[in-house]
């Protein structure tokens, strides 16, 4: 069964560092999501992508923060100068992009501790 | 704005009944969700409720809508220690491909 996956499980970067992380989402997929959890926090939402653009993003996703679909598979989210509060689980999701009811299928996750 | 709240923790012994329960505040939720999160893995997606609906099953998973109350329940039938995880409830705002928004997970622990 066709999964997403993501890159690496665990990042530990300086603050103010640039990190990357990856994620490759099913191949026939067209929507692309990244989401954020701090420890004992709610899962939310920061952006979404579609046809090479964003198609939303929330508050959490200001200047700092940016993605990219480099090639045919890899769906990357750049932070470019990280902060001790970015400190998160950061997951990955696609979905088909079928009117309807949004089935988003999601990556285990990369854990980025700032320090 | 929406908000989706849950309990944090939920115990019960092998071979209950679980039932995790979910509001939210966003009447116009078009379809709900419940998510599964097992130690060190991602959310995995085991099932879903349209809004107009009032119930759906799954095999040992059933799913209760009041729309009214806004009130949203997943019950596990012949509970399994295997079904020890973080159970998520999330609801999507109009159709397509909108975000989800999430509640914070309830905790289900099964005793032996």
């Amino acid at each position: 069964e066709p999964e997403v996956t993501q890159t690496p499980s665990h990042q530990v970067t300086q603050m103010g560092q640039e990190v990357i992380l990856r994620c490759v989402p099913i191949s026939n997929h067209l929507y692309f999501y990244w989401y954020r959890q701090i420890l004992g926090q709610k899962v939310e939402f920061l952006v979404s992508f579609y046809n090479n653009e964003i198609s939303e993003k929330s508050e959490i996703f200001d200047d700092q923060f940016s993605v990219e679909r480099p090639d045919g598979s890899n769906f990357t989210l750049k932070i470019r100068s990280t902060k001790l509060e970015d400190s998160a689980m950061y997951f990955c999701a696609s979905s088909r992009g079928l009117a309807g009811v949004n089935e988003q299928y999601f990556g285990p996750g990369t854990r980025l501790t700032v320090t | 704005g929406e908000d989706v709240e849950q309990s944090l923790f939920l115990s019960v012994r092998e071979g209950d009944s679980s039932v995790i329960n979910c509001t939210y505040t966003d009447s116009s939720s078009t379809y709900l969700y419940w998510y599964k999160q097992e130690p060190g893995a991602g959310l995995q997606l085991l099932t879903y409720i349209f809004s107009n609906m009032d119930m759906k099953q799954d095999q040992r998973l059933t799913v209760l809508l009041n729309k009214k109350d806004k009130h949203l329940s997943l019950r596990i039938a012949d509970t399994q220690t295997g079904d020890s995880a973080i159970y998520f409830c999330a609801e999507s705002i109009g159709s397509g491909n909108t975000p989800l928004v999430f509640g914070k997970g309830t905790r289900l622990s099964v005793i032996a």
